[in-house]
Formats: structure tokens, C-alpha cells, sequence
């Protein structure tokens, strides 16, 4: 199965900050969907596509790349994007996530 | 509004088997597979299987033969699943999430269903 290795596993960022997480696959996949966890609830949908935004995503969020490495980026971090991400595969069979993310706030 | 609406919590003795449902509505629940996700305490989340309600067609992680079943009732709007022969490796939450899209991928998910399994 395709394991998906995500970078840093935890990481803090001030208001304002711009920030990158990265998540690296040991083979090729075809794209990369993402989801947002917060603490005591079920995740969301969050990227899919690699680089498309689920409804009501803010506009500061992006996602890219391609290949074995992709990438979530925030332009400017608030207070509310403190979270645990994960990535997810599906190029092929089982679809597996990464270990995620966890960001928090300065 | 996609809602789905996930049984609760459950405690459980090891080698007992428990049986989780997962109630969908403000959509056709013949038209969506539907999915099932672990994930244990402070830990990432792992793929176990999805069920197809249109045909009750199945797939499951190989990790999760023999552990994990998945039915449907129609009538309902129900997805379940059921877990045998569990140990303290079974204890976590487990999820209920709605595929959607091409490539597909989770586009609802489930409150969860916190599993303890405990003497």
C-alpha cells in the first residue's frame, strides 16, 4: 500500500504567518485530497484534488503538487486553523492517509 | 442537508463482538457508497472498507478481514458494521464517511462511535 508521510507532525505559527505542511507519498499518486480535525470531533473535507477548496473553505487555504509530494498552504494564519490535517490517497487500493499535521497557534 | 447520524458509544468485553450503525439522510442512500474509518486514540486515521447500498457490494483493507463487517438496510437509510473477536487493538472511534466525487473521497463524515474494549 501507498504510505503518505506528512511534515512536520506538529508545527505553531503566529497570526498573520504564512504556512506550509507538506505530505510525501513512497509511490506516484495521481492526486491528493485533504481534511481539517479538530480536537473531539470527526474530520473534514478540506482539499480534494489536490488543489481544489471544499465549500466554505476559506480562500487563504491552498493546496499543490504532484507526483510523490504535495503540499497545504495557508497565507495567512488565524486563530481558527488551528487543527490536525491529514492527507489522503486513492490512486490505488487501500486508501490511506497520513499521520497529519498538527498545527497550532503562537 | 447530508447528515450521518452515528450510533453511541459502546463498551465491551474482549472476544465479544459489537455492531455500530451509521443512519444517513438528506440524500438518496442508494447513490453513495459508504465508507468506514478507525481511528484510535490521538492517532491518525485508517482505512477500513466500504460497503455499496445499491447492490450491498463490499470491499475491506485486508487488514480488516475477518474483523470487520458491513451491511446496509435500505428501508432504513442504515449503514453497519460490525466488529468480532475484539481486543484492546479495537478500542477507538470509528467513523462513517460518504464518498463523493471523482476522485472520489470522504466528503461527510459521521460524529463517530467511541469503542471500549475492556474487562
Amino acid at each position: 500500500q501507498i504510505v503518505l508521510t506528512q511534515s512536520p507532525a506538529i508545527m505553531s505559527a503566529s497570526p498573520g504567518e504564512k504556512v506550509t505542511m507538506t505530505c510525501s507519498a513512497s509511490s506516484s499518486v495521481s492526486y491528493m485530497h485533504w481534511y481539517q480535525q479538530k480536537s473531539g470531533t470527526s474530520p473534514k473535507r478540506w482539499i480534494y484534488d489536490t488543489s481544489k477548496l471544499a465549500s466554505g473553505v476559506p480562500a487563504r487555504f491552498s493546496g499543490s503538487g504532484s507526483g510523490t509530494s504535495y503540499s497545504l498552504t495557508i497565507s495567512s494564519m488565524e486563530a481558527e486553523d488551528a487543527a490536525t490535517y491529514y492527507c489522503q490517497q486513492w490512486s490505488s487500493n487501500p486508501p490511506t492517509f497520513g499521520g497529519g499535521t498538527k498545527l497550532e497557534i503562537k | 442537508e447530508v447528515q450521518l447520524q452515528q450510533s453511541g458509544p459502546e463498551l465491551v468485553k474482549p472476544g465479544a463482538s459489537v455492531k455500530m450503525s451509521c443512519k444517513a439522510s438528506g440524500y438518496t442512500f442508494t447513490s453513495y457508497v459508504m465508507h468506514w474509518v478507525k481511528q484510535k486514540p490521538g492517532q491518525g486515521l485508517e482505512w477500513i472498507g466500504y460497503i455499496n447500498p445499491y447492490n450491498d457490494g463490499t470491499k475491506y483493507n485486508e487488514k480488516f478481514k475477518g474483523k470487520a463487517t458491513l451491511t446496509s438496510d435500505k428501508s432504513s437509510s442504515t449503514a453497519y458494521m460490525e466488529l468480532s473477536s475484539l481486543t484492546s487493538e479495537d478500542s477507538a472511534v470509528y467513523y462513517c464517511a460518504r464518498e463523493e466525487g471523482n476522485p472520489a473521497w470522504f466528503a461527510y463524515w459521521g460524529q463517530g462511535t467511541l469503542v471500549t474494549v475492556s474487562a
